[in-house]
């Protein structure tokens, strides 16, 4: 079964609502990390987070190592946050990323 | 402000064709990675090197050769290429195999 499991698969929001990403782990893990991909293609990092709550602007990723599971929380949305968003978790120390397959995220004037 | 560069950005070719990526990296990290994105979108790890030296090899077919020429550069060869071979392949850099990763742009790969 799939590793990381991200919800909800997709979302649609009128611009200025807020928003709530998960991502749940089925094995322990050392790290995660948050990503957005440009409809293009390139992946851009937003939070390398262990453990805990950081901050980047609008977005707040929310990691609690125990329970296997993050979040990534984005305030005030915008039209230019549509794209895809993707978590990953590092496992062992051979530093690989195992994806979940993404929320796509669609902002509406 | 890119610090992972990768070239060719998009390759069409044929199928029984050979290609190979470039991929380098200015951030001074030790550690390199190749991931590839399939058509359903999962992202999966295909190789990683650190300083020149490969530490994961996943279940790849044997047409997909790595090489480093040193710690900044990972290119990626593709012997006889098959259709299911398109995808984006994309390329990555870590401290120490352990931080944040920072990703390229990208290669989109088509076979014909």
């Amino acid at each position: 079964g799939q590793q990381v499991q991200q919800s909800p698969a997709s979302l649609v929001l009128q611009e200025g609502e807020n928003a709530e990403l998960q991502c749940n782990f089925s094995t322990s893990l050392n790290s995660m990390q948050w990503f957005y991909q440009r409809p293009g293609g390139s992946l851009v990092s937003l939070f390398y987070n262990p453990s805990g709550t950081k901050h980047s602007g609008r977005l707040t990723s929310t990691t609690v190592i125990k329970e296997r599971r993050s979040s990534l929380h984005i305030s005030s949305s915008q039209t230019t946050d549509s794209g895809t968003y993707l978590c990953a978790y590092i496992t062992g120390n051979t530093g690989k990323l195992i994806f979940g397959l993404g929320t796509t995220l669609q902002v509406q004037p | 402000e890119t610090a992972v560069f990768q070239t060719p950005n998009y390759h069409v070719t044929q199928v029984g064709n050979e290609v190979s990526f470039n991929c380098k990296q200015t951030l001074g990290h030790d550690t390199m990675y190749w991931y590839k994105q399939d058509s359903k979108k999962l992202l999966k790890i295909m190789f990683s090197y650190n300083n020149k030296q490969l530490i994961v090899n996943e279940t790849v077919p044997r047409r997909f050769s790595p090489q480093s020429s040193d710690k900044a550069h990972l290119n990626l060869r593709i012997k006889s290429v098959e259709p299911e071979d398109s995808a984006v392949y994309l390329c990555a850099s870590s401290y120490r195999g352990r931080g944040e990763q920072f990703f390229g742009p990208g290669t989109r790969l088509t076979v014909l």
